[in-house]
């Protein structure tokens, strides 16, 4: 079975560009997960999918982030445009409620 | 507001020692605690799930408690090998019945041969 899967896994953009992360979790799991870590902190939360509905998207930065999931299966992340915080590295998880999170391998961000 | 604290934050050992990793969180009132891996540059590998109900779990070599009482976990690495070398991170729910995680900063782990 496969995993949660990202892409790109890297991405280096210009500020005031904009890039768009895709997520495909794992089948049948309808919680989907946005996480970040930036340079020396941890992890934190960004938005969570149930379905294709969001359910909590209390850590999403500011409106230069939107994060979608059309018919409830992958979802993306787009920036727009970007900025030289938003650099760090972009994770994806999903779960069936209340049990284990499945991580992807990340999308690492640079913005120069 | 949940806050999750690992100690220590680097530890370096020889092979073949037994060691301890430390994660505590300051709400309580949790439904379980996750424990992941992260080699550099990679994604995060769960490692193991304990749920509130629960005092451990074990997988091989590994085995991790909780006492959600004191708000503690502690993950235990038997025999260690250099291949264990990676950072382990502690996550539990923000609050409540809330399913984001909140994960410390993690223990930085080598072992050297």
């Amino acid at each position: 079975e496969a995993g949660v899967t990202q892409f790109p896994s890297h991405s280096v953009i210009e500020k005031g560009q904009t890039v768009t992360l895709r997520c495909d979790p794992i089948s049948g799991h309808d919680n989907l997960y946005w996480y970040r870590r930036v340079m020396g902190k941890e992890i934190k939360f960004l938005l969570h999918f149930v379905k294709e509905s969001k359910q909590d998207e209390s850590g999403m930065p500011n409106n230069r982030f939107l994060a979608e999931r059309t018919g409830g299966t992958y979802s993306t992340l787009k920036v727009q445009p970007a900025e030289l915080e938003d650099s760090g590295v972009y994770f994806c998880a999903s779960s069936q409620s209340r049990v284990e999170a499945f991580f992807g391998q990340g999308t690492r961000l640079t913005v120069v | 507001k949940q806050e999750v604290t690992q100690i220590p934050a680097a530890l370096s050992v020889p092979e073949g020692e037994n060691l301890v990793l430390n994660c505590s969180f300051t709400d309580s009132a949790i439904y379980n605690l996750q424990w992941f891996r992260q080699d550099p540059g990679k994604g995060l590998t769960s490692l193991l799930l304990i749920q509130s109900s629960q005092r451990e779990q074990t997988s091989g070599r590994l085995n991790a408690s909780l006492d959600k009482s004191s708000g503690r976990s502690t993950l235990y690495i038997a025999a260690s090998q250099p291949g264990d070398s990676a950072t382990y991170l502690c996550a539990v729910p923000s609050q409540g019945g809330s399913e984001k995680l909140v994960f410390g900063k993690g223990t930085k782990l080598t072992v050297n041969p």
